[in-house]
């Protein structure tokens, strides 16, 4: 148990609705990440937050916007999901962000849009 | 473009023997680097990381080595066991673009044969 918590676990949805993905950090840790991966695909780094302030944005999608709450909890909204939306997205955290900092991953939050 | 490379999608090893998992990088600023190991259904967990003035750290079975000249990084797992079956995900840390993030590569799936 990594100590990251998400929800929900399973997701099924139809292509143009909205999600939300939630993320609970380790305890202590201020930086909270998302990736996504797809099928037959690596990690791919969507944003990061820490301490409540987007710190860095990767290939994360216009219909895709995140943000992290003063209690650091983070969220993911999918919005007019397509099926290629499809895919696993995993939240980690860590203490602070820099070298040397390990990342600690959820168990992820399996999205399947139909 | 890949800046964080796995070539190899897949590995067998025979139980016992030595389990050598590759991984490429082309970003020179690159400073940390990680290896995750993650079963299926599950989130990635942290294995083992080496800094850049580093060029081996060595935990137990699991041993880094990084060839800075060559933006080479390899996993050595002695003795391989049963177990040890997961996708291994090489990851690298440093600034991409305007923001410092952890990039992956496509991972290598290791099949350890009894």
């Amino acid at each position: 148990d990594s100590g990251v918590t998400q929800t929900p676990k399973h997701l099924i949805t139809a292509t143009g609705q909205r999600v939300t993905l939630r993320c609970s950090p380790r305890s202590g840790d201020l930086s909270v990440y998302w990736y996504q991966q797809s099928l037959d695909q690596g990690l791919q780094f969507l944003i990061q937050y820490y301490n409540g302030e987007e710190r860095a944005k990767g290939n994360i999608l216009e219909r895709f916007s995140a943000q992290q709450f003063p209690d650091l909890h983070s969220e993911l909204n999918l919005s007019s999901l397509e099926l290629g939306d499809s895919a696993l997205y995993f939240c980690a955290s860590s203490v602070l962000v820099g070298q040397g900092n390990t990342i600690y991953f959820g168990e992820g939050s399996w999205l399947t849009v139909v | 473009d890949q800046q964080v490379k796995q070539n190899s999608p897949s590995l067998s090893v025979q139980e016992g023997r030595i389990s050598i998992l590759n991984c490429d990088y082309t970003n020179s600023m690159f400073d940390y680097f990680l290896w995750y190991k993650k079963y299926p259904a599950e989130g990635p967990t942290f294995l083992i990381s080496i800094s850049s003035i580093k060029d081996k750290n060595e935990d137990g079975r699991f041993t880094v080595f990084l060839n800075k000249s060559a933006k080479h990084l390899s996993l050595h797992i002695v003795p391989s066991q049963p177990g040890d079956s997961a996708v291994y995900f090489c990851a690298a840390y440093g600034p991409t673009g305007s923001a410092r993030q952890l990039t992956f590569g496509s991972g290598t799936q290791l099949t350890v044969l009894p």
